[in-house]
């Protein structure tokens, strides 16, 4: 059964870094994508990156700067790094299989704020 | 970036109605490769998104066939033939044609 779940800090403080873990399950992250996807409450979705089944990564040039996609394939792992957060950057953190995006986590929300 | 524009923002619907999601793109999403790259989801309240239409109009994993999808280019259209109470929610078009993928502002079903 294919699972994805996010975990993270709820609450980050602003110009600090977010760090947030996308654990995987009933897939190898060696034969699929992982893509980030952010939303704002209540608005649309934005696409982040792209973690490929190659270990190769895409960014969103609006985050390029400051976003970072790594992984651990042994522990089926998919981990988001973005820096000098700001109050904006508050929302539900989504990490999603293949391409297109088919199964997704459940998300996880976070606050910037002081 | 692509820009995604869905029309109407808001859908009112009786059960059993048939509607309509129009998508219009800022640019072709036709590749070199002959590839339209153009998704459909459905995100209900309090759930993540679910992939509904692949590639225009390809149904998704389980997708009851009440829904479909078409268009070529820059217009594409999501049609529901009968709307049921489990299709209210959000719904998103996506495009991958372009780098970044972008989404489309979304069109919230709701009774009427």
């Amino acid at each position: 059964q294919v699972q994805l779940k996010e975990s993270g800090p709820g609450l980050v403080q602003p110009s600090q870094t977010l760090s947030l873990t996308c654990t995987v399950s009933g897939f190898s992250l060696t034969s699929y994508s992982v893509h980030w996807v952010r939303q704002h409450s209540g608005k649309s979705l934005e696409w982040m990156g792209r973690m490929w089944s190659d270990g190769d990564t895409s960014y969103n040039s609006a985050f390029t700067s400051r976003l970072s996609i790594s992984r651990d394939t042994s522990k089926s792992q998919v981990f988001l790094k973005m820096n000098s957060l700001q109050t904006e950057d508050t929302g539900t953190y989504y990490c999603a299989r293949n391409h297109p995006p088919d199964y997704w986590g459940q998300g996880v929300m976070v606050t910037v704020s002081s | 970036d692509v820009v995604l524009t869905q029309t109407p923002s808001t859908l009112s619907a009786t059960i059993g109605q048939s509607v309509s999601i129009s998508c219009r793109s800022s640019q072709s999403l036709l590749d070199s490769a002959g590839n339209t790259y153009l998704y459909w989801y459905l995100q209900r309240p309090g759930q993540s998104p679910q992939l509904l239409i692949y590639l225009v109009s390809n149904l998704g994993s389980g997708v009851p066939n009440r829904f479909s999808g078409s268009g070529s280019g820059t217009d594409f259209t999501l049609k529901i033939s009968g709307v049921e109470a489990e299709d209210l929610g959000v719904y998103y078009c996506m495009q991958a044609t372009h780098a970044p993928y972008t989404f489309g502002a979304g069109t919230k079903l709701e009774l009427k």
